[in-house]
């Protein structure tokens, strides 16, 4: 079991640009999850999906961000027009469902100059 | 809303001491508690986790939890700590039921004294 995969690890970006992020979460896990990690901020949790649907994104800045699960394998949190505050490390984390317990991966540390 | 106030950024605590580390959380339902720790430059890792029945819940390295309803506290303790547990944990809350959203306080960075 490789756990959750992140891609890039790091990404830097200069400000205005488009930054993608990519996760395969744990096969068979029904549930993943996207949340911002800062100094400042802590753990922000920003969306989730449960077998592919949205399920709350009540975390995620509506203007320029957006995540999709186009299938089971893989989702994706895109930054739009990128600012310096986007900074910081991107964790997702999957799970079985209703057990409640995340799996996470190492992270996406996104720098926008 | 679900919250979870972890009081203190900072712990330090020496090497075979005991230690608490305290959470309070904010839930109208029976919540799901847990505990994850994060160490230097790795991913979170779960602790423990309490859903129902025996309030102590035990986890890994000798880490426990006490859910007390009365108090909305689920702490941490450990009886005796070792250098290699330095790193920052983090209280979370989720619904029992329903929405899965975790909502994780803002951590405690422990730090081991030789």
């Amino acid at each position: 079991n490789a756990g959750v995969i992140q891609t890039p690890r790091h990404k830097v970006t200069g400000k205005g640009q488009e930054a993608t992020l990519w996760c395969e979460p744990i096969s068979g896990h029904s549930a993943v999850f996207w949340y911002r990690q800062t100094i400042v901020q802590g753990l922000e949790f920003l969306t989730y999906f449960r077998n592919q649907a949205p399920i709350d994104d009540s975390g995620m800045p509506k203007e320029r961000f957006s995540a999709q699960m186009p299938n089971q394998s893989h989702s994706t949190l895109k930054i739009q027009s990128t600012q310096p505050q986007d900074s910081a490390v991107y964790l997702c984390a999957s799970s079985l469902g209703s057990t409640g317990q995340l799996y996470f991966g190492e992270g996406s540390k996104l720098t926008v100059l | 809303a679900q919250s979870v106030t972890q009081p203190d950024a900072r712990v330090t605590v020496s090497e075979g001491a005991s230690l608490q580390l305290r959470c309070k959380y904010s839930y109208s339902g029976t919540p799901y508690l847990f505990w994850y720790v994060q160490y230097p430059r790795q991913g979170l890792q779960l602790l423990l986790k309490y859903y129902s029945g025996d309030p102590v819940v035990q986890g890994v390295n000798g880490f426990e939890a006490e859910f007390i309803k009365s108090n909305s506290s689920f702490h941490l303790r450990k009886a005796s700590v070792h250098w290699s547990d330095s790193a920052v944990y983090f209280c979370a809350v989720s619904a029992n039921y329903g929405n899965e959203k975790i909502t994780f306080g803002a951590g405690t960075k422990l730090t081991i004294k030789p």
